[in-house]
């Protein structure tokens, strides 16, 4: 049962362009997101992230958007580089239990190719 | 200067062997944690341990055990091998916020192939 979807496995884009990348999420109790980069061989690093009570974050090129009614969030990278080369992950946020401790569930990632 | 450590990098052992993953975070972080990249390539949390509590997923067989020497150490054992069990393992840490969530850091992760 996967709460965190990410339907693409895979995107190519034109250096100069945008990358979007889509994640859906089906839990209601999700309530920060998170994305995250994964070189090969590396752990996964933090790029940006947003709270359930915003609709948007914007960190130079990297943008994500929240649509809580469609339980829906995407990362724009403008201008997409061929060093943004990568797997993006979507993660969500929620408590865990007893509501002391919070836990990442992670999508299945989308790599990411930027064509010179 | 490495914000979250693990080692080894590479594990190749055999089934039924019992094997340990180190980690330690040097953020002063209050929680540790440990995930599984299988196959597939999903992050599945294993545990989520801070000095309150350990939480365990319950799919997660016990022949896993973490064990926290100290706030900054979260190791893994893993007894009686299995071929199923050859994974990426990563360790990540993160702050509890007063109001909200600090995003975790990862270590760069265990290749553990079990032969």
């Amino acid at each position: 049962d996967q709460q965190v979807k990410q339907n693409s496995p895979s995107l190519s884009v034109q250096e100069g362009r945008i990358s979007i990348l889509n994640c859906d999420y089906t839990n209601s109790m999700f309530d920060y997101f998170l994305w995250y980069k994964k070189y090969p061989a590396e752990g996964p690093t933090f790029l940006i992230s947003i709270s359930s009570i915003k609709d948007k974050n914007e960190d130079g090129r990297f943008t994500v958007f929240l649509n809580k009614s469609a339980k829906h969030l995407s990362l724009h990278i403008v201008p997409s580089q061929p060093g943004d080369s990568a797997v993006y992950f979507c993660a969500a946020s929620d408590t865990i239990s007893s509501g002391s401790a919070r836990q990442l569930t992670f999508g299945s990632g989308t790599q990411l190719t930027v064509l010179p | 200067d490495t914000a979250v450590s693990q080692t080894p990098k590479y594990l190749v052992t055999q089934m039924g062997n019992d094997k340990s993953i180190k980690c330690e975070q040097n953020l002063g972080h209050d929680t540790m944690y440990w995930y599984k990249q299988d196959s597939k390539k999903f992050l599945k949390i294993m545990f989520s341990y801070n000095n309150k509590e350990l939480i365990i997923n319950e799919t997660v067989p016990n022949r896993f055990s973490p064990k926290s020497p100290d706030k900054a150490h979260l190791n893994l054992h893993i007894n009686s091998l299995e071929l199923g069990d050859s994974a990426v393992y990563f360790c990540a840490s993160s702050q509890a916020a007063g109001n909200g969530y600090t995003e975790a850091f990862f270590g760069q992760g265990t290749r553990l192939t079990v032969v």
